[in-house]
This record gives C-alpha cells, sequence and structure tokens, in this order.
C-alpha cells in the first residue's frame, strides 16, 4: 500500500523555466510534507518542508503548495538550473505515528534540466 | 558542525551471514532512524532510536535489530541475510520534535 505516490518517475524541463514535482498521498493523518533532493551516491538532502496548517511555504527558488482537500502537493522549481538536475523524493509525517520523523517517502522522481 | 556520517560505504555479504553498519549522528541530534532503499523505490522506515531506546518500528522483521549508543551514534544490525536485503541502507538523524532528517550518504549491502 503506497501511502505517498509520485506518479511521475521523469521530468525534463529547459534551463530557466518552471519545474513542477507533483506528490499524492493517501493518509489523513499526514500533517508535515518534505521534499529531498539527491544525487548518485549521496544521501538525501532536505530541501522544503510544509506543515499541514500551510498551503504555500518559499524557500528562494523553491516553493511547495499543500491541498490537503486533494491529498496533493507539489514543488516548484523556478528558474530550473542545471544544478538541480537529481531525484526528487516526496516524503510525509504524521503526529502520533509512533515515532516523531517516521517519514513516509514516494518512489522518486528524476528532473533532468537541459541547458 | 559535523553530518551524519556512515560506515562502511560499501559491503558485499554472502547469504545467511550477519552485518552491521555504523552511523555517526549529527552534532547535537539525539535521534536517528533507519531507512533501507532498494534500486528504483523510495526509502522505507526501519526504526528510530531515541535516547538509546527503539522509538517506532517500520515493516521490518526482527533480524533487522539496531543499538544507540550514549553519544547518540547508531548500529544497525541484520542477520541471516537474504538476497532481497540487498539495498542502500541510509541513517538520518534529528533533534527531537524537529521533524527535518538530515540523512548520511548511506551503506550500499550486496547480499550474493
Amino acid at each position: 500500500d503506497q501511502q505517498v505516490k509520485q506518479n511521475s518517475p521523469s521530468l525534463s524541463v529547459q534551463e530557466g523555466r518552471i519545474s513542477i514535482l507533483n506528490c499524492d498521498y493517501t493518509n489523513s493523518m499526514f500533517d508535515y510534507f518534505l521534499w529531498y533532493k539527491k544525487y548518485p551516491a549521496e544521501g538525501p538532502t532536505f530541501l522544503i518542508s510544509i506543515s499541514s496548517i500551510k498551503d504555500k511555504n518559499e524557500d528562494g527558488r523553491f516553493t511547495v503548495f499543500l491541498n490537503k482537500s486533494a491529498k496533493h502537493l507539489s514543488l516548484h522549481i523556478v528558474p530550473s538550473q542545471p544544478g538541480d538536475s537529481a531525484v526528487y523524493f516526496c516524503a510525509a509525517s504524521a503526529v502520533g505515528s509512533g515515532a516523531t520523523n517516521k517519514l513516509i517517502f514516494g518512489t522518486g522522481t528524476l528532473l533532468a534540466v537541459q541547458p | 558542525e559535523t553530518g551524519v556520517t556512515q560506515s562502511p560505504t560499501h559491503l558485499i555479504k554472502t547469504r545467511g551471514q550477519q552485518v552491521t553498519l555504523r552511523c555517526s549522528s549529527q552534532s547535537g541530534h539525539n535521534t536517528v532512524s533507519w531507512y533501507q532503499q532498494a534500486l528504483g523505490q523510495g526509502p522505507q522506515f526501519i526504526f528510530q532510536y531515541y535516547r538509546e531506546e527503539e522509538n517506532g518500528r517500520g515493516n521490518f522483521p526482527p533480524r533487522f535489530s539496531g543499538l544507540q549508543f550514549p553519544n547518540y551514534s547508531s548500529e544497525l544490525n541484520v542477520n541471516a541475510l537474504e538476497l532481497d536485503d540487498s539495498a542502500l541502507y541510509l541513517c538520518a538523524s534529528s533533534l527531537e520534535e524537529n521533524t527535518e532528517a538530515f540523512f548520511g550518504q548511506g551503506t550500499r549491502l550486496t547480499v550474493v
């Protein structure tokens, strides 16, 4: 049972344009959402997070949008840069999950930013 | 401030053997979580340790066990290795009540 889904395995975008990565979840108990970026041979690197009391969080070129009614979140990267090319993971956690920081990850989306 | 470090980076073991993976948490972090990432999948939560006690476990059999030491470093032990245990094992540390977990570079385990 995949509670966090990233339905696009890959995405290709031109440098300077917007990248939009999508994530859907099924568990209504999730109340904290995170995006991680992963380069080959490295561990995931935290990018940005959002709590369920917000619908938008912005950090520089990265913005995360949360639509609780649709159980959907998205990561916008503007403008996209070649160095953004990596696998992006969406993750979620729930208060009372039995462990703080127990993250449920999606399967990832490979972003390729073309120069 | 040092980040999360894991050792070894790569390991090859034979089916049926036992393995120990090690993790040093980021300075000041008292919570360590372990994840298994199979090829083409996202990381899957194995368990978490908080102040030397197991604080939550994912859907993994008892042959996956762990320890956390007083300095908050941690070990993941896997007994009776199976071929399907081949994966990238990730350690993440975090502050109590802080949901932003910081990951190490991982240990690539291959079981043959």
